[in-house]
């Protein structure tokens, strides 16, 4: 089975400095899919990036950009200009390329703290 | 444009009282629709899914049961709660093939 583990339970950063956050996973598999998703104290899931493990090139979403490095298994965030909405609950989430999208396995999470 | 509606947003309930969550998703058809259960401090646990009307997969064995009685409607249920399933729940909807989710507001569940 798969396995995501996010190293940083806490991290906090100035306001518009840069944070990264980390990630590595653990599977067999050669083609699944990599997300970060954002959870406010509103406890809503938003979808913060994600990544397909056959593209080599790093996904990009304005401010946030990934590290992607397939052999190494690992996925970390980069969260630049950082804002005071950017504080949150970040979860790094693995999902197969299956059929139903039943195997999606969701990391601890890492609490990240934006100072003014 | 797709959205998906879950309530209650909070609940308190007493052991031994039933449960009953409901998530609609409107804009869509036919979606993948998913149950997950996140522990305080904790990650997102996936506790049913469903790709079709009246086809249920339960991924934890526990006091709880799900139900699809329309293409868009993903019910979570108990007959009896325990203090063990309070939690926040989430339900959520695939996007697309690539797998993006979309979820719910979610739930609080208190049992006392």
């Amino acid at each position: 089975a798969q396995t995501v583990t996010q190293s940083q339970p806490e991290m906090s950063v100035q306001e518009a400095e840069t944070v990264t956050l980390s990630c590595t996973y653990d599977t067999s598999e050669s083609d699944y899919y990599l997300f970060w998703y954002k959870q406010p104290p509103s406890r809503q899931m938003i979808l913060v990036i994600r990544q397909e493990a056959y593209k080599q090139q790093n996904a990009t979403e304005n401010r946030f950009s990934v590290n992607f490095q397939k052999a190494a298994k690992s996925f970390s965030l980069k969260i630049s200009d950082s804002q005071l909405g950017d504080a949150a609950m970040y979860f790094c989430a693995y999902r197969s390329y299956d059929n139903y999208g039943q195997n999606f396995v969701f990391g601890p999470g890492t609490r990240l703290s934006v100072l003014p | 444009s797709q959205t998906i509606h879950q309530w209650p947003a909070t609940l308190v309930q007493p052991v031994g009282s039933p449960l009953s969550l409901e998530c609609t998703v409107e804009g869509t058809s036919n979606p993948n629709l998913y149950w997950y259960r996140q522990a305080a401090g904790r990650g997102l646990q996936l506790l049913f899914y469903s790709v079709g009307i009246g086809q249920i997969s339960s991924e934890v064995p526990q006091n709880l049961s799900a139900s699809r009685p329309q293409d868009r409607q993903f019910i979570l249920s108990s007959k009896k709660l325990l203090l063990s399933d309070s939690g926040f729940y989430l339900c959520a909807w695939r996007q697309d093939h690539r797998g993006g989710y979309t979820f719910g507001s979610g739930t609080r569940l208190t049992v006392v």
